[in-house]
């Protein structure tokens, strides 16, 4: 499996702010993957984060309120924009590690909690 | 986004009873996660399923891939107090890309 790190985990923001996540794993990986959790809800796909191009963005999710970065296999960074109390939600980083017999698995990060006041 | 079927929402039981839970797609999937998430903390993966009609066990859980291929279940034994949490599966199909379902809130009385 794969180790996954998130920074920050938890922050408050005010709106209008904008807040840059970052995912860190321990190994090089093949996908990595954002999604939103709301409270209470299931998890939402935002986007995959694609190495060295733009990112692919899962319908009504668009680059200028999620940009996103992945300058190498084991690094990404998740930004949200111009926030509004409506993007309170956790932020979780996801891998699927794409070796070995088991390549399809994904694995998750603990997860960034925001709060727009 | 698109989303499976869990069943059931929320589940209070008994210390030491059995639990089952299940997911359902109206599309055809080949793998099959089911995850375990507790308050404030990023899913963790209990048992992967790769092909139809695998059981696969981790500890006390056990898992089935459904035979149609457009199913999963969950079944935890002896149930204690730390199953508490919230249990989602995953599908895909041929893609890395997985559809959560809506997650089976699980409570234990002890």
């Amino acid at each position: 499996s794969a180790v996954i790190s998130q920074k920050p985990s938890r922050d408050i923001c005010q709106r209008g702010t904008s807040l840059t996540i970052q995912c860190q794993v321990d190994s090089q990986v093949t996908m990595m993957f954002w999604y939103r959790q709301q409270p209470g809800q299931s998890l939402t796909l935002i986007a995959t984060a694609n190495q060295g191009s733009e990112a692919t963005y899962e319908s009504g999710f668009v680059i200028d309120k999620f940009p996103i970065s992945r300058p190498n296999l084991t690094f990404s960074t998740l930004t949200v924009s111009n926030m509004s109390p409506e993007d309170s939600s956790i932020y979780l980083c996801s891998v699927v590690p794409g070796q070995g017999l088991r390549q399809e698995t994904q694995y998750f990060g603990p997860g960034t909690r925001l709060l727009v006041l | 986004g698109q989303q499976l079927n869990q069943s059931p929402q929320s589940m209070f039981i008994q210390e030491g009873e059995d639990v089952s839970m299940n997911c359902t797609s109206s599309s055809i999937f080949n793998t099959w996660l089911w995850y375990k998430q507790d308050p404030g903390e990023g899913p963790v993966l209990l048992i992967a399923l790769y092909k139809a009609g695998e059981l696969t066990s981790n500890g006390r859980l056990t898992a089935q891939f459904g035979i149609t291929r457009k199913d999963s279940f969950l079944n935890i034994s002896a149930s204690i107090p730390s199953d508490v949490g919230i249990y989602f599966c995953a599908g895909a199909s041929g893609t890395y890309k997985y559809i959560f379902g809506t997650g089976t809130r699980l409570k234990v009385l002890a």
